[in-house]
């Protein structure tokens, strides 16, 4: 089992649609987690960190399920700017962070 | 802030050539890590250091990858003799140690071998 993994995509929503992305990670002890968003040529940047209790950040929400052991980002009211790869993150050991290989959204006009 | 700096933007080499990427991270940060992506395998951790020691080279992928960090501002990672395989975009990135810190990227070095 590969440590973080993701459904590649690519999800095509139409604007205004809300979508959901998993992410399920190998390492039980993990602690940290997060979800990055990268641009085509660019490099990731942190989009939110995500915390045992949930978080949410505008049209952005993060969970933990730590029982069965996925992340998930949910995007409400998607916008054409949307658009990229967001990747999730989990450590392997402190400090040592492991990505997936990402998920392509495209958000149709 | 002026972020981590990665240099060249962009690498065109010949196979068996030797090939130096150069990273300064983000000033107090005490972790640096280099990862490299490609399409087929994604972002692969290669090396982190901390406070200028390594502490995890198991992804760095054969002997002619290898990657220092002679103070608290500068790392390279050279590879020599280069291969075409190695073509990808190499990443530095840093953070803090505290718990729950995220890592902050340069813009990256896109490497052609040909």
């Amino acid at each position: 089992r590969k440590e973080v993994e993701q459904d590649p995509g690519p999800f095509n929503v139409p604007e205004g649609a809300t979508v959901a992305f998993n992410c399920t990670y190998s390492n039980s002890a993990s602690q940290s987690f997060f979800w990055y968003r990268q641009d085509c040529r660019k490099e990731p940047k942190l989009l939110m960190s995500v915390y045992s209790s949930g978080n949410e950040d505008g049209r952005f929400t993060a969970q933990l399920n730590r029982a069965s052991q996925y992340i998930s980002l949910l995007i409400r009211d998607s916008k054409l700017s949307d658009s990229a790869t967001y990747l999730c993150v989990a450590p392997q050991a402190a400090n040592k962070l492991i990505f997936g290989t990402g998920t392509l959204l495209a958000v149709q006009p | 802030d002026a972020g981590v700096i990665q240099s060249p933007r962009h690498e065109v080499t010949e196979m068996g050539q030797e090939v130096t990427l150069r990273c300064k991270p983000i000033s107090g940060h005490d972790y640096l890590f280099w990862y490299r992506q490609t399409m087929m395998r994604g972002l692969e951790l290669l090396i982190y250091f901390n406070n200028n020691v390594p502490i995890d080279d198991s992804g760095m992928p054969e002997d002619r990858f290898s990657a220092k960090m002679p103070n608290a501002s500068f790392s390279t990672l050279k590879i020599q003799p280069s291969e075409p395989r190695d073509s990808a975009v190499y990443f530095c990135a840093s953070s803090f140690s505290r718990a729950n810190s995220p890592l902050h990227f340069g813009n990256g070095t896109r490497l052609t071998v040909t």
